[in-house]
Order: C-alpha cells, then sequence, then structure tokens
C-alpha cells in the first residue's frame, strides 16, 4: 500500500520558471514531511522539510506548503535553473528520527 | 564532518551467491537506517538502528536478509543467497532522533547487480 503519492512522474520547466510537485499522505499520525534532491548515481539529500504546526515553509528558491485537512503537501521550486534537474522524493515519518516513507519521485529537467 | 560513507559502491554476484554491504555513519549519529531503492522508485524501509539495537524490520526483510550494529558504530547488511530481485541500490543514512535534528542524511549507496 502506497502510503505517500507522488505527482508528476515527470515535469520539464523552463529556466526562471515555477516548477511544481505534489505529494499526497495517507496515515495522519505522519508529523515530519522532507524533501529531499537525488542526483544520479548519489545518493538523496535533504532540500527542505516541514512540520504540520505550520502551513508554509521558505528556504531560498525552494517553499513547502502544506494542507493538513487535505492531507497535501507540495514543493515550488521559484526561478528554476538547469542545476535544479534531479529528482525529486517527498517523504513522510511519524516522531523523531523514525522511518521515512517516500513517494515515488519526480524527474524535474529544466531547459536553459 | 565525512559524511555517510558505503562500501562498495558497486557490487556484482552470481545468483545463489552472499554479499554483505557496509556503512559508516556520520560519527555522533546514534540512528542507522538501511533503505532500498529500485530503479524508477524512492527508497523503501529495510530497517534502523538505535546504537546497537535494532528497532525496527520491514516485512520486505526476508530472512535471507541480517543486518548488524556491533558497536553502535558502523553497519553491515547482508544478503544470502541472492536472487536477481534482489539487485537493486541499497542506500544507508543515519540521523540524531531529536527534535530539530531529525534529518536523515544518507551515504552514495551501494548498487547490487544480481546475475
Amino acid at each position: 500500500q502506497q502510503q505517500v503519492k507522488q505527482s508528476p512522474q515527470s515535469l520539464i520547466v523552463q529556466k526562471g520558471g515555477i516548477s511544481i510537485i505534489n505529494c499526497a499522505y495517507e496515515n495522519t499520525a505522519f508529523d515530519y514531511f522532507p524533501w529531499y534532491q537525488q542526483f544520479p548515481g548519489k545518493g538523496p539529500a535533504l532540500l527542505i522539510a516541514i512540520r504540520p504546526d505550520v502551513s508554509e515553509k521558505k528556504e531560498g528558491r525552494f517553499t513547502i506548503s502544506f494542507n493538513k485537512s487535505a492531507k497535501q503537501f507540495s514543493l515550488h521550486i521559484m526561478d528554476s535553473q538547469p542545476g535544479d534537474s534531479a529528482t525529486y522524493f517527498c517523504a513522510a515519518s511519524k516522531g523523531y528520527g523514525n522511518k521515512l516513507v517516500f513517494g515515488a519521485g519526480t524527474i524535474l529537467r529544466v531547459k536553459s | 564532518d565525512t559524511g555517510v560513507s558505503q562500501d562498495p559502491r558497486h557490487k556484482i554476484t552470481k545468483r545463489g551467491q552472499n554479499v554483505t554491504f557496509r556503512c559508516d555513519p556520520i560519527s555522533e549519529h546514534n540512528r542507522l537506517y538501511w533503505y532500498r531503492q529500485t530503479l524508477g522508485q524512492g527508497p523503501e524501509f529495510l530497517t534502523y538502528f538505535q546504537n546497537e539495537a535494532q528497532l525496527e524490520k520491514s516485512r520486505l526483510l526476508s530472512d535471507r536478509f541480517s543486518a548488524e550494529r556491533p558497536k553502535g558504530s558502523f553497519s553491515t547488511l547482508e544478503i544470502q543467497r541472492t536472487e536477481q530481485g534482489d539487485s537493486a541500490m541499497y542506500l544507508c543514512a543515519s540521523s540524531l532522533a531529536v527534535r530539530y535534528q531529525e534529518t536523515q542524511y544518507f551515504g552514495p549507496g551501494t548498487r547490487l547487480l544480481v546475475l
């Protein structure tokens, strides 16, 4: 059973545009929602994370929007750059330091 | 801080052979995790340790898989009698299980190919 559903599977954005990736979760016990970025041949690296006590978190060009009632959260990449081309994964867990449940990933390509 | 390291980075083996992977976490991290990632999918949780204690094992972890973290530092993941379906990237991560410091830092992974 897939507990975190991610869309779209792939995304092509022009340089300078906004990239938006969406995730939906089922388990209401989840209370930690990170986004990871993965380049080919590398392990995932944390990009930004949010807990449900806030509805939005921004770090530089990256913003997470969180909707607790809809059980959805999304990643917005502003002013997308070719260097942002990678695979992005949303994830969820409950508590501190527990296992992460990942979405299936979104392959982002930013065209220059 | 040298990050999480994994060894080997690549492993090719024949079906039926045993393989062992090693993970060295970030030194002060008390939790260590193993995940498996297949092509086009997100990482799937296998097991994790708090110091040397194995706290949780996924149903994905058949009895052919065993993991240890003997002194609460490095960990090994062994797969016995490998099958072609075991071909995947095996990722290790570590963290501090403390509020605001719960980030899981991943290693580069060990890519396993079973022929």
